[in-house]
Formats: C-alpha cells, sequence, structure tokens
C-alpha cells in the first residue's frame, strides 16, 4: 500500500521567515495531494491540495509543489506568522482504478512554531 | 464554522464502561471516516463507510465498531472501554466523487481517557 514520509517532524522559525515541509510517497498511482493543518483543540481542515496534472499551485502566502518523478511533494509557506503555528500533514491517495486502497494514507504531520 | 459535529468533547470515563462517540455532518456527504490520533500526532484510519449501511474497517485494527443508519449520522461505540483506549478520536466526512479528489471535513474531536 501507499507510504508517505514527511520531514521534519518539528520545525521553528522566525516571524517573518519561509518554512518549507517534505513529503515522498510510494505508490506512482496516487494523483491527489492534500495538505491539513491542525491548530490546538481542533480537526485537521484542508489549506491547499494539488493533483498530478499539476506542477504547482499558489493561495496567498502558501504554496505546494509536486515531483511525480520524484514522487515528492512539499508545503511552502512565506512571511510566516505567529498564527501559522500548529501541525501540518501531507496526505496522498489515488484515483478509483485498479486494485489497492483508495483512502488517504497521511504523513506524520510538521510541529510548525513561527518565533514572533 | 464547524459543518461537522463531534461530542463529547472530552471524556473521562472507567474501565468497563460501554461508551458512544457521536458525529454529525450537515454537508450531505455520503462518504464518513473515523480516524484515531494518538500522542504523537500520527493519524489511523480504524473505520469508514461510504453511504447508509455500509462499514469497512481501516488501517488500524480497532475493537470499536460503528453504524451508518443515515447518511448525517456516524457514531462510533465501544462496548468496554479500556486504558487502552485513550486517544484523540476524530470523524471526517467527504463527498463521493468520481475521480476519488475530494476533501475530508474534520471535526474537531473527542478526547477519551478511560481510566
Amino acid at each position: 500500500g501507499e507510504n508517505v514520509e514527511q520531514h521534519p517532524s518539528t520545525l521553528s522559525v522566525q516571524e517573518g521567515d519561509s518554512a518549507v515541509i517534505k513529503c515522498t510517497y510510494s505508490d506512482s498511482a496516487s494523483n491527489y495531494f492534500p495538505w491539513y493543518k491542525q491548530e490546538l483543540g481542533k480537526g485537521p481542515q484542508l489549506i491547499i491540495d494539488i493533483r498530478s496534472n499539476v506542477g504547482e499551485k499558489k493561495d496567498q502566502r502558501i504554496a505546494v509543489t509536486l515531483n511525480k518523478t520524484a514522487k515528492h511533494f512539499s508545503l511552502h509557506i512565506t512571511e510566516t506568522q505567529p498564527e501559522d503555528s500548529a501541525v501540518y500533514f501531507c496526505a496522498a491517495r489515488k484515483s478509483y482504478s485498479g486494485a489497492g486502497s483508495y483512502q488517504l494514507t497521511f504523513g506524520k504531520g510538521t510541529k510548525l512554531s513561527v518565533i514572533p | 464554522e464547524a459543518d461537522i459535529y463531534q461530542t463529547p468533547r472530552y471524556l473521562v470515563i472507567g474501565t468497563g464502561k460501554k461508551i458512544t462517540l457521536e458525529c454529525s455532518q450537515t454537508m450531505g456527504h455520503d462518504k464518513m471516516y473515523w480516524y484515531q490520533q494518538d500522542p504523537g500526532m500520527e493519524l489511523h484510519l480504524i473505520h469508514y463507510s461510504y453511504g447508509v449501511n455500509s462499514t469497512e474497517k481501516g488501517d488500524l485494527s480497532s475493537e470499536s465498531t460503528v453504524s451508518r443508519i443515515r447518511t448525517e449520522h456516524f457514531p462510533l461505540t465501544l462496548e468496554s472501554a479500556r486504558p487502552s483506549h485513550t486517544s484523540q478520536y476524530l470523524c471526517a466526512s467527504s463527498r463521493g466523487d468520481r475521480q476519488n479528489n475530494s476533501p475530508l471535513h474534520f471535526g474537531n474531536g473527542t478526547r477519551l481517557t478511560v481510566t
């Protein structure tokens, strides 16, 4: 089945700096890659997602890049702010075709701390 | 603003008790899920449902059971709680779509402590 590795597990940055979180996946059939942000005491919330026909996607200070050949994708947060402090999860899933699981496989999470 | 609701938010209960964690969504989503989140943050899928009267076990073996009698409701039951069941339980839902590209919407979780 799919295996998603996420690095680093913890990340501290100064306010205003950029933060990058990287994920690799194992199943070349995966083609949907969402990122979730989990704030303390809340459930994860989708912040951005990318599909395999796109190499990069941006939404204000957040961007995700995908390299299907290398099977890795990354989350980039620019001009970080204290409210960006949270746990971030990457995930991968494939469309309905062929054998195997069609559920989201999550990375183990990255705890991001933005220091004011 | 949450469209998926979990109750209770916190529950402390003694060993051997039967408990039901409630999850309801108002989005009309066909698919619903239960995840167990350990203290190290990792999310483990324990149950999912593709629609009414459909339930499947997830990747992580769990002694809990689920039911899906109504589209909007997906309760999780532990017949006899044990300290090993202490965890955060997250419910989620998503639309059914042909490409399987719909995002998950999570509730805020139930933090269960079994003493």
